[in-house]
């Protein structure tokens, strides 16, 4: 079975500082995808970020990168310059390239304060 | 519309009722999910449609719970004889056969009284 541990449920940053979500995974699978969305308070769950599992290089969509090491199943989300538009809750999602579901993680809810 | 299309946005209904709740996929998709999100909890798996195979269940709670799709179109997803315990949003997303991304609608509140 596919775990996804988020283990931070609650963090903050100050507007313009840079901050990092932590998500750790479990899987005997090769071929894969990891994900970060977001969920701001409107419900609507948005991707942030993707990662696929054979590129060894960081993902990274302009103020978002991620830090993935596959051999420690790690795969943290870097958020710089931080905007109060960034303040929702961020899901770490796992898929397997031919599964039929996307294993999330318990969320972090972050804060940006102005 | 571009997006996935949940209807109705919310849903206020007696203990005891029948619900249904509809999901309109994005145009060509061939996955479609359905999600249950508990108030401050994540997501948890409900069932997965691909395409005309069989769907996978393995997520639905208890036989109250049913949701159908007819080839790639619409799904809807039904509660019956509904619990407070059901109370929470359901989401629907859909995505393409080599699940490179699932795209989320904005969810049904289901609040059961």
């Amino acid at each position: 079975a596919q775990t996804v541990t988020q283990s931070q449920p609650e963090m903050s940053v100050q507007e313009a500082e840079t901050v990092t979500l932590s998500c750790t995974y479990d899987t005997s699978e090769n071929n894969y995808y990891l994900f970060w969305y977001k969920q701001p308070p409107s419900r609507q769950m948005i991707l942030v970020i993707r990662q696929e599992a054979y590129k060894q290089q960081n993902a990274t969509e302009n103020r978002f990168s991620v830090n993935f090491q596959k051999a420690a199943k790690s795969f943290s989300l870097k958020i710089s310059d931080s905007q109060l538009g960034d303040t929702a809750m961020y899901f770490c999602a796992f898929v397997k390239r031919t599964g039929n579901q996307f294993y999330f993680g318990t969320g972090t809810s972050l804060t940006v304060i102005p | 519309g571009a997006g996935v299309s949940q209807s109705p946005s919310n849903k206020v209904t007696e203990k005891g009722k029948d619900v249904e709740l509809r999901c309109d996929p994005i145009s060509g998709h061939t996955a479609l999910y359905w999600y249950r999100q508990r108030l401050g909890q994540g997501l948890e798996f409900l069932i997965y449609f691909q395409g005309n195979s069989a769907p996978d269940k393995s997520g639905l709670p208890s036989d109250r719970f049913s949701a159908e799709r007819t080839g790639e179109s619409v799904s809807t997803l039904t509660i019956q004889r509904t619990q407070q315990e059901d109370s929470a949003v359901y989401l629907c997303a859909s995505g393409d056969r080599g699940n490179t991304e699932a795209f989320f609608g904005q969810g049904t509140r289901l609040t059961v009284v």
